[in-house]
This record gives structure tokens, C-alpha cells and sequence, in this order.
């Protein structure tokens, strides 16, 4: 089947500093792909939606300056945390869409814990 | 707006017991509705789906969901229990053709030995 890669699985890093996590369909091309994040024993909080060629679409609430999204190819997208700060600790995972099939073809990645002391 | 509400965040059963997960939904269209598990500090795993087909749907491990219009639920069952099933699993919406998905809160379930 379809697999998502997502790296970093951990990462830990010093408050100020900028993370950036990659999520790549090694299988197949992802027009769309989603960016969630996951608080400890909640769900999953959809942050933004990542069209390929153009600019990604946030959630209410969700701060753009702050996770940046990039979907340069058909295989990869990244989210940047800049300027990271202990409240961003947090899950996040990516999913992808094959093709341009609605749901029954979303793939997620294994997720990335990001740790801000 | 869609909107998916667990019941229960918490379920305990034990090993070879039925296992029943709640979920009821709330969309203005025809709704895809979904059925993931998660385990810990991993990404989700597709467990089963309605698409506007068969409203008794069969997923992977024995799990399957019936798709009640009427009571606008889609509540996850598997008649017998494995310690392998403990995780989170998460009922979800999106609205048929769109790609954006609402996830409920997540259940935890419990497999006492």
C-alpha cells in the first residue's frame, strides 16, 4: 500500500530556534497533504491544508507566520515551527492525499514529537 | 459545519469481550465516515470507511461499523477482545468529495487480560 514518510520521529530543541519537518508519499504523488498536530491524549487538530504549487491553507487560530508550510513537490511537504517556544511542544503528523480520490486515499505519516526546552 | 462526538473517552473490556466504540456524527451532506487506530506515538492507521456504500462496513482485525443515517452513527464493534487491540482509535467526518477531515476526541480502549 500507499506509505508516508515523516522526519523526524523526535526532535528536541532549544526555545528560539526553528524546526523543520518533512513529509514525503514515497509511493505515489500527493497533490494535497495535511498537517495536524496532537496534544498529549487529545486528537488530532487539523492545522492546514497543503496544495502543491501554491500556498497553503491554515485553520482559524492557526498562525501562519509561525508554522510555515512548504509543498514544492508532488512527493514532499515541509512544516517549519520557527521561532519555537515550549507551547509548541506538541504530535504532529501529516497525511497525504493520492491523486485527486477523496478520502478512502488519505495516508498518514508515523508522526514527529517535538520537544522545546 | 460536520462535527464527530466519542462517547466515552475511556473503554475497558476484557480479553475476548465485545468491544463497542461510539461514534455520531453531525453533517449537512452525505457524510464519508472513518475509523482509525492509533498506537502510541505513531500515526494513524485506516481501520475501515463509509463511502455511501454498504452500510455495514468490515475493516481490518475483525472490526467493522454500521452506518445508521437515522441515528446519524457510525459505532465501531469487534465481537472478541485482543490484547492487541488496546490503543486510541478516533471516529472521523468529512463531507463526500471534500478532503478535509474532522477527527473526535478519541477513545482509549482498555484490554484487560
Amino acid at each position: 500500500g500507499a506509505v508516508v514518510s515523516q522526519h523526524p520521529s523526535w526532535v528536541i530543541c532549544k526555545s528560539g530556534t526553528s524546526v523543520k519537518i518533512e513529509c514525503r508519499s514515497l509511493d505515489f504523488q500527493a497533490t494535497t497533504m495535511f498537517w495536524y498536530r496532537q496534544f498529549p491524549k487529545q486528537s488530532l487538530m487539523l492545522m492546514a491544508t497543503s496544495n502543491e504549487g501554491s500556498k497553503a491553507t491554515y485553520e482559524q487560530g492557526v498562525e501562519k507566520d509561525k508554522f510555515l508550510i512548504n509543498h514544492a513537490s508532488l512527493t514532499l511537504s515541509t512544516l517549519t515551527v520557527t521561532s519555537a517556544h515550549p507551547e509548541d511542544s506538541s504530535f504532529y503528523i501529516c497525511s497525504a492525499i493520492q491523486g485527486m480520490v477523496a478520502n478512502e486515499k488519505l495516508f498518514f505519516g508515523s508522526g514527529t514529537q517535538l520537544s522545546v526546552l | 459545519a460536520q462535527s464527530v462526538t466519542q462517547l466515552g473517552s475511556h473503554v475497558s473490556v476484557s480479553e475476548g469481550a465485545l468491544v463497542l466504540l461510539r461514534c455520531n456524527y453531525s453533517s449537512s451532506v452525505p457524510p464519508y465516515l472513518f475509523w482509525y487506530v492509533q498506537y502510541p506515538n505513531q500515526g494513524l492507521q485506516l481501520l475501515l470507511k463509509y463511502t455511501s456504500a454498504a452500510t455495514l462496513v468490515k475493516g481490518i482485525n475483525g472490526f467493522e461499523a454500521e452506518f445508521k443515517k437515522s441515528e446519524t452513527s457510525f459505532h465501531l464493534t469487534k465481537p472478541s477482545a485482543h490484547m492487541s487491540d488496546a490503543a486510541e482509535y478516533f471516529c472521523a467526518v468529512s463531507e463526500g468529495g471534500g478532503f478535509k477531515t474532522i477527527f473526535g476526541a478519541g477513545t482509549r480502549l482498555f484490554v484487560k487480560a
